[in-house]
């Protein structure tokens, strides 16, 4: 049964077109994260919300925005996406992120391709 | 700074056992994951040390960590094909929530 799910699993967008990745979580955790992933690198984490308390990444670009309607749904928008925005967009999931290390559960990703 | 240095491509035949290595940078981190990925997947946990122990073992899986050191590493037993993937080390930033620090994943490919 998934329990952080992605969708689309693939997404092709156009320079400049605005674009919107979904996950949705069936753990009923607290924190969701949202990470980027170019090729044969590392995952670097954008932001992630603690509830509906929203924590940025000092180096994450402003044409990266995120929303949190309720616990289960968090969205990525990427507001004018360049060629430099493809890659694969995971998100996480943990029960209650804090002082103490919490684990982290990620969905199977989004493929971002820019034309 | 924070980093996570590992090596970047590892081959092993299948039946023997893999180890890959992964060395740290920051002393405060509680604990420390390995996370597989394969092929167009998402990270998949496979497994994780609290800082104050020095080994876990989980069935084929045992992880060494040497905090003098900041080394940690991953033992695969009687590995197999379906072991091929990407071995990502990550560290938690302790100081920041939920921040793991991923290293640039070790390539496994495990031949018949």
């Amino acid at each position: 049964d998934a329990m952080v799910i992605q969708n689309p699993r693939y997404q092709v967008t156009q320079f400049g077109k605005p674009v919107t990745l979904s996950c949705s979580q069936t753990l009923n955790h607290n924190v969701m994260y949202w990470y980027q992933q170019k090729s044969s690198q590392a995952p670097k984490l954008l932001f992630h919300y603690y509830d509906k308390d929203f924590n940025n990444e000092a180096d994450t670009p402003d044409n990266f925005q995120s929303r949190r309607p309720n616990t289960s749904f968090c969205f990525l928008d990427i507001r004018s996406p360049g060629l430099g925005d493809a890659a694969m967009y995971l998100c996480a999931t943990s029960r209650d992120s804090g002082a103490r290390a919490d684990t982290q559960y990620f969905g199977p990703g989004t493929r971002l391709t820019v034309l | 700074g924070e980093d996570v240095e590992q090596s970047l491509f590892l081959s092993v035949r299948e039946g023997d056992s893999s180890v890959i290595n992964c060395t740290y940078t920051d002393s405060s981190s509680t604990y420390l994951y390995w996370y597989k990925q394969e092929p167009g997947a998402g990270l998949q946990l496979l497994t994780y040390i609290f800082s104050n122990m020095d080994m876990k073992q989980d069935q084929r899986l045992t992880v060494l960590l040497n905090k003098k050191d900041k080394h940690l590493s991953l033992r695969i037993a009687d590995t197999q094909t379906g072991d091929s993937a990407i071995y990502f080390c990550a560290e938690n930033h302790g100081g920041s929530q939920g921040n793991l620090i991923f290293g640039k994943g070790t390539k496994l490919s495990v031949k018949p």
